[in-house]
Protein backbone atom coordinates (compact mmCIF):
# COMPACT_ATOMS: atom_id res chain seq x y z
CA UNK A 1 0.00 0.00 0.00
CA UNK A 2 1.13 3.37 -1.23
CA UNK A 3 2.59 5.71 1.70
CA UNK A 4 0.37 8.67 2.81
CA UNK A 5 1.30 11.58 4.40
CA UNK A 6 -1.07 14.11 6.40
CA UNK A 7 -0.30 17.02 8.58
CA UNK A 8 -0.49 16.31 12.72
CA UNK A 9 -3.47 18.67 13.68
CA UNK A 10 -5.10 21.63 12.06
CA UNK A 11 -7.83 24.23 13.35
CA UNK A 12 -10.82 25.30 11.70
CA UNK A 13 -13.24 27.65 12.56
CA UNK A 14 -17.16 26.51 13.46
CA UNK A 15 -19.20 26.98 10.24
CA UNK A 16 -16.27 27.48 7.92
CA UNK A 17 -14.74 24.32 5.25
CA UNK A 18 -12.24 22.31 6.65
CA UNK A 19 -10.09 21.21 4.14
CA UNK A 20 -7.89 18.34 5.42
CA UNK A 21 -4.80 17.43 3.03
CA UNK A 22 -3.08 14.29 2.01
CA UNK A 23 -0.05 13.41 0.45
CA UNK A 24 0.38 9.88 -1.29
CA UNK A 25 2.99 9.95 -4.18
CA UNK A 26 3.77 6.81 -4.53
CA UNK A 27 -0.31 5.77 -5.17
CA UNK A 28 -0.39 3.17 -8.08
CA UNK A 29 -2.93 2.99 -10.70
CA UNK A 30 -4.92 0.42 -8.60
CA UNK A 31 -5.26 2.26 -5.16
CA UNK A 32 -7.91 3.72 -4.25
CA UNK A 33 -8.17 6.83 -1.46
CA UNK A 34 -10.28 6.06 1.70
CA UNK A 35 -11.01 8.95 4.28
CA UNK A 36 -11.92 7.49 7.85
CA UNK A 37 -12.61 9.29 10.64
CA UNK A 38 -11.95 8.99 14.72
CA UNK A 39 -14.30 10.81 17.33
CA UNK A 40 -12.70 10.43 20.70
CA UNK A 41 -13.49 7.04 22.39
CA UNK A 42 -15.05 5.91 19.24
CA UNK A 43 -14.31 3.24 16.64
CA UNK A 44 -13.52 4.80 13.20
CA UNK A 45 -15.90 5.84 10.57
CA UNK A 46 -16.10 5.66 7.26
CA UNK A 47 -16.56 9.29 5.44
CA UNK A 48 -15.50 8.64 1.60
CA UNK A 49 -13.32 7.21 -0.97
CA UNK A 50 -12.22 7.36 -4.74
CA UNK A 51 -10.12 6.32 -7.31
CA UNK A 52 -9.63 9.94 -9.36
CA UNK A 53 -12.59 11.77 -9.93
CA UNK A 54 -13.71 13.55 -7.79
CA UNK A 55 -16.63 12.91 -5.11
CA UNK A 56 -19.24 14.31 -2.91
CA UNK A 57 -21.72 12.66 -0.32
CA UNK A 58 -22.94 13.72 2.66
CA UNK A 59 -21.09 13.82 4.49
CA UNK A 60 -17.74 15.17 2.72
CA UNK A 61 -16.16 15.59 -0.57
CA UNK A 62 -13.01 14.43 -1.81
CA UNK A 63 -11.31 16.24 -4.60
CA UNK A 64 -8.26 14.31 -6.12
CA UNK A 65 -5.06 15.75 -7.94
CA UNK A 66 -4.90 15.09 -11.75
CA UNK A 67 -1.57 13.18 -11.47
CA UNK A 68 -3.62 11.43 -8.01
CA UNK A 69 -0.57 12.16 -5.88
CA UNK A 70 -2.38 13.47 -3.24
CA UNK A 71 -5.97 14.54 -2.27
CA UNK A 72 -7.72 16.63 0.11
CA UNK A 73 -11.03 15.83 1.92
CA UNK A 74 -13.28 19.10 2.39
CA UNK A 75 -16.05 19.16 4.91
CA UNK A 76 -18.11 22.01 4.15
CA UNK A 77 -20.05 23.51 6.84
CA UNK A 78 -17.77 22.42 9.97
CA UNK A 79 -19.55 21.53 13.63
CA UNK A 80 -18.07 21.04 16.81
CA UNK A 81 -19.08 17.28 16.52
CA UNK A 82 -16.32 17.09 13.38
CA UNK A 83 -13.52 17.08 16.10
CA UNK A 84 -12.31 13.63 15.02
CA UNK A 85 -8.91 12.00 13.93
CA UNK A 86 -9.13 11.95 10.06
CA UNK A 87 -7.22 9.09 8.68
CA UNK A 88 -6.25 9.09 4.78
CA UNK A 89 -5.78 5.44 3.72
CA UNK A 90 -4.42 4.28 0.68
CA UNK A 91 -4.94 0.64 -0.90
CA UNK A 92 -6.18 -1.37 -3.49
CA UNK A 93 -9.81 -2.99 -3.20
CA UNK A 94 -9.43 -6.77 -3.36
CA UNK A 95 -13.10 -7.09 -2.94
CA UNK A 96 -12.02 -10.15 -1.12
CA UNK A 97 -11.43 -10.24 3.16
CA UNK A 98 -8.30 -9.85 2.82
CA UNK A 99 -8.87 -5.96 2.37
CA UNK A 100 -8.20 -5.03 6.34
CA UNK A 101 -7.31 -1.28 6.87
CA UNK A 102 -3.76 0.35 7.82
CA UNK A 103 -4.51 3.69 9.87
CA UNK A 104 -1.77 6.12 10.41
CA UNK A 105 -1.54 8.92 12.42
CA UNK A 106 -4.02 11.15 10.75
CA UNK A 107 -4.64 14.83 11.80
CA UNK A 108 -6.33 16.24 14.34
CA UNK A 109 -9.05 17.94 13.19
CA UNK A 110 -10.10 20.83 16.20
CA UNK A 111 -13.10 22.83 15.04
CA UNK A 112 -12.85 25.83 17.08
CA UNK A 113 -16.13 27.21 18.67
CA UNK B 1 -24.73 1.55 14.06
CA UNK B 2 -24.42 -1.21 11.85
CA UNK B 3 -25.66 -3.59 14.17
CA UNK B 4 -22.30 -4.20 16.50
CA UNK B 5 -21.50 -4.73 19.62
CA UNK B 6 -18.59 -5.98 21.39
CA UNK B 7 -18.16 -7.21 25.37
CA UNK B 8 -16.74 -6.95 27.79
CA UNK B 9 -16.42 -2.89 26.68
CA UNK B 10 -13.43 -2.75 29.54
CA UNK B 11 -11.67 -5.43 31.21
CA UNK B 12 -8.68 -5.68 33.73
CA UNK B 13 -6.36 -9.04 33.68
CA UNK B 14 -3.38 -9.90 35.32
CA UNK B 15 -0.53 -11.53 32.69
CA UNK B 16 -0.87 -15.15 32.00
CA UNK B 17 -4.18 -15.65 31.92
CA UNK B 18 -6.64 -16.07 29.54
CA UNK B 19 -8.71 -13.86 27.60
CA UNK B 20 -11.72 -13.79 25.42
CA UNK B 21 -13.39 -10.61 23.27
CA UNK B 22 -16.44 -11.27 21.85
CA UNK B 23 -17.56 -9.24 18.88
CA UNK B 24 -21.57 -9.21 17.63
CA UNK B 25 -23.10 -8.43 14.56
CA UNK B 26 -26.96 -8.71 13.75
CA UNK B 27 -26.83 -7.84 9.85
CA UNK B 28 -25.26 -11.26 8.84
CA UNK B 29 -22.13 -9.47 7.20
CA UNK B 30 -19.60 -12.22 5.71
CA UNK B 31 -16.67 -10.08 6.90
CA UNK B 32 -15.36 -9.28 9.92
CA UNK B 33 -12.17 -7.83 11.37
CA UNK B 34 -10.52 -7.24 14.42
CA UNK B 35 -8.04 -4.25 14.95
CA UNK B 36 -5.86 -2.85 18.22
CA UNK B 37 -5.28 0.38 18.61
CA UNK B 38 -1.99 1.79 20.35
CA UNK B 39 -0.72 5.12 21.10
CA UNK B 40 1.16 6.15 18.37
CA UNK B 41 0.45 3.04 15.82
CA UNK B 42 -2.76 3.91 14.52
CA UNK B 43 -5.27 0.67 14.23
CA UNK B 44 -3.34 -2.37 13.22
CA UNK B 45 -5.27 -5.28 11.92
CA UNK B 46 -4.97 -8.83 13.93
CA UNK B 47 -6.90 -11.37 12.55
CA UNK B 48 -10.01 -11.32 9.97
CA UNK B 49 -13.12 -13.80 8.84
CA UNK B 50 -14.08 -14.43 5.16
CA UNK B 51 -16.93 -16.83 6.24
CA UNK B 52 -18.13 -19.26 9.62
CA UNK B 53 -14.79 -21.25 10.05
CA UNK B 54 -12.82 -19.14 7.72
CA UNK B 55 -10.19 -16.70 9.27
CA UNK B 56 -6.53 -15.42 8.41
CA UNK B 57 -4.24 -13.44 10.22
CA UNK B 58 -3.46 -9.76 10.04
CA UNK B 59 -0.39 -7.97 10.76
CA UNK B 60 -0.11 -8.35 14.24
CA UNK B 61 -1.58 -11.53 14.77
CA UNK B 62 1.52 -13.38 17.39
CA UNK B 63 -0.18 -14.00 20.67
CA UNK B 64 -3.73 -13.84 19.28
CA UNK B 65 -6.38 -16.51 18.57
CA UNK B 66 -10.06 -16.38 16.51
CA UNK B 67 -12.61 -18.57 16.30
CA UNK B 68 -16.20 -17.77 13.67
CA UNK B 69 -18.48 -20.51 14.39
CA UNK B 70 -21.85 -18.64 14.12
CA UNK B 71 -21.94 -15.94 11.23
CA UNK B 72 -22.59 -13.03 13.74
CA UNK B 73 -20.01 -13.91 16.14
CA UNK B 74 -15.84 -13.18 15.90
CA UNK B 75 -14.12 -13.75 19.33
CA UNK B 76 -10.77 -12.48 19.93
CA UNK B 77 -8.64 -15.10 22.56
CA UNK B 78 -5.84 -14.58 24.00
CA UNK B 79 -4.32 -17.76 25.35
CA UNK B 80 -2.21 -15.74 27.55
CA UNK B 81 -2.17 -12.34 28.16
CA UNK B 82 1.02 -9.87 28.34
CA UNK B 83 0.95 -6.59 29.29
CA UNK B 84 2.01 -5.68 25.50
CA UNK B 85 -1.47 -6.62 24.52
CA UNK B 86 -3.03 -3.88 27.01
CA UNK B 87 -4.53 -2.09 24.24
CA UNK B 88 -8.00 -0.89 22.37
CA UNK B 89 -9.48 -3.60 20.43
CA UNK B 90 -11.72 -2.74 17.65
CA UNK B 91 -13.93 -4.87 16.09
CA UNK B 92 -15.35 -4.31 12.28
CA UNK B 93 -17.86 -5.35 9.46
CA UNK B 94 -17.67 -5.10 5.92
CA UNK B 95 -20.98 -5.63 3.86
CA UNK B 96 -19.91 -7.58 1.03
CA UNK B 97 -21.70 -5.52 -1.56
CA UNK B 98 -19.90 -2.56 -0.43
CA UNK B 99 -16.07 -3.24 -0.91
CA UNK B 100 -14.46 -0.03 0.32
CA UNK B 101 -16.69 0.60 3.47
CA UNK B 102 -16.00 -0.71 6.69
CA UNK B 103 -18.14 -0.67 9.86
CA UNK B 104 -16.51 -0.01 13.66
CA UNK B 105 -17.85 -1.46 16.74
CA UNK B 106 -17.39 0.84 20.02
CA UNK B 107 -13.79 -0.90 21.44
CA UNK B 108 -13.12 -2.88 24.23
CA UNK B 109 -10.42 -1.47 26.14
CA UNK B 110 -8.43 -4.18 27.54
CA UNK B 111 -5.37 -3.57 30.56
CA UNK B 112 -3.01 -6.30 31.09
CA UNK B 113 -1.22 -5.89 34.94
Amino acid sequence: DAKTTQPPSMDCAEGRAANLPCNHSTISGNEYVYWYRQIHSQGPQYIIHGLKNNETNEMASLIITEDRKSSTLILPHATLRDTAVYYCIVRVASGGGADGLTFGKGTHLIIQP
Amino acid sequence: DAGITQSPRHKVTETGTPVTLRCHQTENHRYMYWYRQDPGHGLRLIHYSYGVKDTDKGEVSDGYSVSRSKTEDFLLTLESATSSQTSVYFCAIRPTEKVYEQYFGPGTRLTVT
